[in-house]
């Protein structure tokens, strides 16, 4: 089936611009989780989905990003006024439920700000 | 002081070369730990998972985890040319089990 897909796959604006980024997760699966992936790091929790609960947005670095999510479905990350530390990529996860269970990673999102 | 550290590397063996990749922390709580192969321009994927410590195999694979002392290790036998990639370990605290604390990522390269 499917995997997780997102888009678009390479993003170039300027400092100062809106983006958004869009998660497709895989279909059935009822959690969704967005991570930041600068370069030389680690994956840095951004926030997470679950069914109708509230996300939990702990991981968001500023005010300037924010998630949304329709249903179980596809999910949108926007960055406002965009810096050029915002400079990563992004990346979706989606699992089956609320325990643990395998995160499956779309390919990502490379954002460059100029 | 992160919470995972991880050596960068570049790790580079020749093929058939036995790999061993370590990641260690600092948070006592956590309790699941994985690791995740990731190649160039693509997403991870989960390669192994234990549950506190132990070891546990997967064909080529043995993942190790020593609570006592906070460090786990990935070993990759027989490597290949195809095992080149980076190698990021994970962790889940006992609260918020979705929120996995990931290490740098070692990049590993082997060489035919």
């Amino acid at each position: 089936g499917a995997g997780v897909s997102q888009s678009p796959s390479n993003k170039v604006t300027e400092k100062g611009k809106d983006v958004e980024l869009r998660c497709d997760p895989i279909s059935g699966h009822t959690a969704l989780y967005w991570y930041r992936q600068r370069l030389g790091q680690g994956l840095e929790f951004l926030i997470y989905f679950q069914g109708n609960s509230a996300p939990d947005k702990s991981g968001l670095p500023s005010d300037r990003f924010s998630a949304e999510r329709t249903g179980e479905s596809v999910s949108t990350l926007t960055i406002q006024r965009t810096q050029q530390e915002d400079s990563a990529v992004y990346l979706c996860a989606s699992s089956p439920g609320t325990f643990y269970n395998e995160q499956f990673f779309g390919p990502g999102t490379r954002l460059t700000v100029l | 002081q992160k919470e995972v550290e991880q050596d960068p590397g570049p790790l580079s063996v020749p093929e058939g070369a036995i790999v061993s990749l370590n990641c260690t922390y600092s948070n006592s709580a956590f309790q699941y730990f994985m690791w995740y192969r990731q190649y160039s321009r693509k997403g991870p994927e989960l390669l192994m998972y234990t549950y506190s410590s132990g070891n546990k195999e997967d064909g080529r694979f043995t993942a190790q985890v020593d609570k006592s002392s906070k460090y786990i290790s990935l070993f990759i036998r027989d490597s290949q040319p195809s095992d080149s990639a980076t190698y990021l370990c994970a962790m889940i605290p006992n609260t918020g089990f979705q929120k996995l604390v990931f290490g740098t990522g070692t990049r590993l390269l082997v060489s035919p």
